[in-house]
């Protein structure tokens, strides 16, 4: 079955400490997205990339890194940097950009709490 | 103010009952997106709509471009549609995707 796997669908991290959340996708997708969800707010967008090793920052990219380095696969890093990292982070990607009337297809988040 | 308003922001029905959630947005738009997001985190597109109507099984989904405004409608409401209901509009002039807060529906039998 094609979908997105994100994983782990919680962790738990230190404050300080730099975390990776994996995201992989078998859609053959060019275009994914990171989403960042916090209770009573929309999804918000951290980072996305159409193409591989190419990406561009979201609204809320500060403290956040990304790379893509394979079509399959955009890994995020929640540095120290990040002032309120607990949060449920969504991976999504979708057959197009700029033609843009594709679906968005998401993964099943990853629950992050740093204490 | 978000540019994506949903209402209302928590409904809770009983198991049979028509239930409607509501959009309205403030910017020019090229798509409008239903979406459902499952306790477990997960979400699923529903409909895609940029005019009109759309149905699928027991989801209706309308949209008033004039209004900026969308109805998603749930006949014969079953405990199984019990989610979180998200709003999500493609801006035209910039393609960037707008998310509404949701609305977390539960349906008791």
């Amino acid at each position: 079955d094609g979908g997105i796997t994100q994983s782990p669908k919680y962790l738990f991290r230190k404050e300080g400490q730099n975390v990776t959340l994996s995201c992989e996708q078998n859609l053959n997708h060019d275009a994914m997205y990171w989403y960042r969800q916090d209770p009573g707010q929309g999804l918000r967008l951290i980072y996305y990339s159409q193409i591989v090793n190419d990406f561009q920052k979201g609204d809320i990219a500060e403290g956040y890194s990304v790379s893509r380095e394979k079509k399959e696969s955009f890994p995020l890093t929640v540095t120290s940097a990040q002032k309120n990292p607990t949060a449920f982070y969504l991976c999504a990607s979708s057959s197009r950009t700029v033609l843009n009337n594709s679906p968005l297809h998401f993964g099943n988040g990853t629950r992050l709490t740093v204490t | 103010k978000n540019e994506v308003e949903q209402s209302p922001q928590n409904l809770t029905a009983q198991e049979g009952e028509f239930i409607t959630i509501n959009c309205s947005y403030s910017v020019g738009i090229s798509a409008l997106h239903w979406l459902q997001q499952h306790p477990g985190g997960g979400i699923v597109s529903l409909f895609m709509l940029s005019s009109g109507k759309k149905k699928h099984g027991r989801l209706i989904a309308t949209i008033n471009i004039q209004e900026k405004h969308s109805s998603l409608h749930i006949t014969a409401s079953h405990p199984r549609d019990s989610a979180v209901y998200i709003c999500a509009v493609r801006a035209r002039n910039n393609n960037d995707m707008r998310f509404g807060a949701g609305t977390r529906l539960t349906v008791k039998p």
